[in-house]
């Protein structure tokens, strides 16, 4: 099945700085979401990306499926923005279910 | 995207017991899926549900274990059965329309 890398699997920040945060999938995919999950456990979704850039806010995110990657950016990141990223796509011509990367944990300090 | 309510979002429970977790959505959907996060983990997908069948589960997972309702296109529950300390996790339901979208996840604790 495909693979999903996430990267990097923590980071820390203070109130205010940028980020970058990298999904790498080994294989074509029909749908990327990129999804954030609070410290209460609740899954949000981001984005719906399975190609080019969309921009929601202090968040965007950039999908280039040739090159099988994507990348989620955070601009003047707030302490409500720790939590986990993940990354999760579907394959093309395989299964409709999502496979999901580890993640990227996120602290946001004051 | 679909609005789902999924409950009870937390409990704490003895081993031994089962609890059943319920999903509700907004609007008739095809499937519905069912995943556990182990603490610190990924999310893990248990099984498919369809409407009018039996649940599809994934390897590691079996019905005994994890019995799954679907009476209709937007209800789906999902039993716990038996527990123990290791099925302390993270469970949430998701339905797949535009994108996948999640319950609020129930934290589920076993003593």
């Amino acid at each position: 099945g495909i693979q999903v890398e996430q990267s990097p699997p923590d980071l820390i920040l203070q109130e205010g700085a940028n980020s970058t945060l990298r999904c790498n999938f080994s294989d074509s995919v029909n749908n990327l979401q990129w999804f954030h999950q609070n410290p209460w456990g609740q899954l949000i979704n981001l984005f719906y990306i399975p190609s080019g850039t969309k921009q929601n806010g202090r968040l965007s995110a950039t999908t280039v499926a040739t090159e099988r990657y994507s990348l989620l950016y955070i601009s003047s990141s707030q302490t409500t923005d720790s939590g986990v990223y993940f990354c999760a796509v579907e394959q093309a011509g395989g299964s409709y279910i999502p496979t999901f990367g580890r993640g990227t944990s996120l602290i946001v300090h004051p | 995207s679909a609005v789902i309510s999924q409950k009870p979002s937390r409990d704490i429970c003895q081993r031994g017991t089962s609890l059943t977790i319920q999903c509700q959505v907004d609007s008739q959907v095809t499937m519905m899926f069912w995943y556990r996060q182990q603490p610190g983990q990924s999310l893990t997908l248990i099984a498919t549900a369809n409407q009018g069948s039996e649940a599809t589960y994934e390897s590691g997972f079996v019905i005994d274990k994890f019995p799954i309702s679907r009476p209709n296109l937007t209800f789906s529950t999902l039993t716990v059965s038996n527990m123990s300390p290791e099925d302390s996790s993270i469970y949430l339901c998701s339905v797949d329309r535009e994108g996948y979208t999640f319950g609020s996840g129930t934290r589920l604790t076993v003593v």
